[in-house]
């Protein structure tokens, strides 16, 4: 069956604009979460959605915002982008949150 | 805030057994202890879970210690495209995120 799909792949952005991400879940997964990563922060978690309810959130400035459609693809959005948010950003679809978590391939955003 | 203490770095030669530890020292009793790897710039990829039996499935086999404070994951027989970062996490099941360390990054050489 098909895995996570993020996309796009790559994005470059200029400071202060604003962008979207998308990620398709695997076929039958109800909760989608975000991650992000930077080489120096590491992997750190931003928020997770079920059933088009945002169940949790990391420690991440209100820029930071997601939404969950009816057939469970997620986008996220940051706002007013700032250089520190160039970042892998990765979703991960699960069946219903927690167990097993399935990862894409993620977005690569560059702000310059 | 991660639970879980890993080595920085680790080699393994191609062909042979990866054995990686994870010490979990404060883990509780409803938290199982999940392995993930991530392929440079790919997104981490789940191997394996367990709670206090050893686990083996296609990819690897879960050690866990009886009184569950470390853990060992083994790559059976190691190949190049094994070299990754290998997180080791300790949650409840029914947590939403996974809080990721900084991992053991393993490197399989020919």
């Amino acid at each position: 069956k098909a895995g996570v799909t993020q996309t796009p792949r790559y994005l470059i952005k200029t400071r202060g604009q604003q962008v979207t991400l998308s990620c398709s879940p695997i076929s039958g997964h109800r909760s989608v979460s975000w991650y992000q990563q930077t080489p120096g922060q590491g992997l750190q978690f931003l928020f997770e959605y079920f059933s088009e309810t945002q169940r949790n959130k990391g420690n991440f400035p209100g820029r930071f915002s997601g939404r969950q459609f009816s057939n469970s693809r997620s986008e996220m959005n940051v706002s007013t982008l700032e250089l520190g948010d160039s970042a892998l950003y990765l979703c991960a679809s699960s069946l219903r949150g927690g167990y097993e978590a399935f990862f894409g391939q993620g977005t690569r955003l560059t702000v310059v | 805030d991660a639970k879980t203490t890993q080595p920085t770095s680790m080699d393994c030669a191609e062909g042979r057994a990866a054995n990686l530890p994870c010490n979990h020292s404060t883990i509780s009793g409803n938290e199982y202890v999940y392995w993930y790897r991530q392929i440079h710039s790919q997104g981490p990829q789940y191997i394996i879970h367990g709670l206090k039996n050893n686990e083996t499935n296609e990819m690897a086999s879960l050690i866990i210690t009886e009184d569950r404070k470390s853990s060992t994951l083994i790559l059976p027989h190691a190949t190049l495209r094994d070299t990754a970062v290998y997180y080791c996490i300790v949650r409840v099941v029914s947590d939403y995120k996974l809080s990721f360390g900084a991992g053991t990054t393993v490197t399989v050489r020919a």
